[in-house]
């Protein structure tokens, strides 16, 4: 399975942009990148997902390298209501694939006024 | 987009006592749905997959006898824990992907916080 690898928490402010990278160096050739929120007490949402280069959607944008070795969750000009925690999936995009269903660490972000 | 709903949302219980959890895909037919669960300031742990029409697939350290799923429709998977203790306090989540859509994307229900006294 693709071990998945954040910072445990990162501080911003309000209008910054705010980049969320997530290692997992033994990617395999099928897998795929996504990116979910949760806020305290809520099931996570899904932000983002990707295979390579860059994903951009209303929310976020996702950057992966050409090694896909890595990836970067991009919230730009963060608010408040963005503190939650952001977890890094990597699997094949199959309902019973198991990488896509293993949770990380995740990273807990704090935005400040 | 696809939802899914929990219900209760929390529930208090009495040790020894049985609690059912339910879950509902509102807008799509999940074959296959996922019992999370997860303890303040940790992740989410996969306890089981639910399987309509067939039995459960339990992650190890998962005590089937205890968490007893039934998936007896495309749209509801159920989680009774019973015999609940304290230590089965936690926030549990379900969640599915819709049958015939590959695309990777989980949806989550809202969760559903147990407290057992």
């Amino acid at each position: 399975l693709a071990k998945t690898t954040q910072p445990i928490s990162m501080d911003s402010y309000e209008g910054q942009e705010v980049n969320i990278t997530c290692s997992h160096n033994n990617i395999a050739t099928n897998d795929y990148i996504t990116w979910y929120q949760q806020f305290p007490s809520q099931g996570p949402r899904f932000i983002i997902q990707g295979y390579k280069t860059k994903v951009t959607n209303e929310v976020a944008s996702l950057f992966i390298p050409a090694d896909r070795k890595s990836s970067t969750l991009s919230l730009p000009r963060v608010s408040l209501s963005d503190t939650a925690v952001y977890y890094c999936l990597v699997g094949f995009p199959l309902y019973n694939a198991g990488n896509m269903l293993t949770f990380g660490g995740g990273t807990r972000l704090m935005v400040k006024p | 987009g696809a939802v899914v709903s929990q219900h209760p949302s929390w529930v208090i219980c009495k040790s020894g006592t049985s609690v059912k959890i339910e879950c509902r895909s509102l807008d799509f037919q999940a074959t296959t749905m996922f019992w999370y669960r997860q303890f303040p300031k940790q992740s989410l742990m996969l306890m089981a997959t639910s399987n309509e029409g067939s039995k459960a697939t339990y992650e190890q350290g998962v005590e089937k006898d205890k968490f007893l799923i039934n998936h007896a429709s495309l749209t509801l998977s159920t989680l009774t824990v019973t015999s609940a203790h304290p230590e089965d306090s936690s926030f549990y989540i379900c969640s599915a992907f819709p049958s015939g859509r590959n695309t990777g994307e989980l949806f989550f229900g809202e969760g559903s916080r147990l407290t057992v006294l």
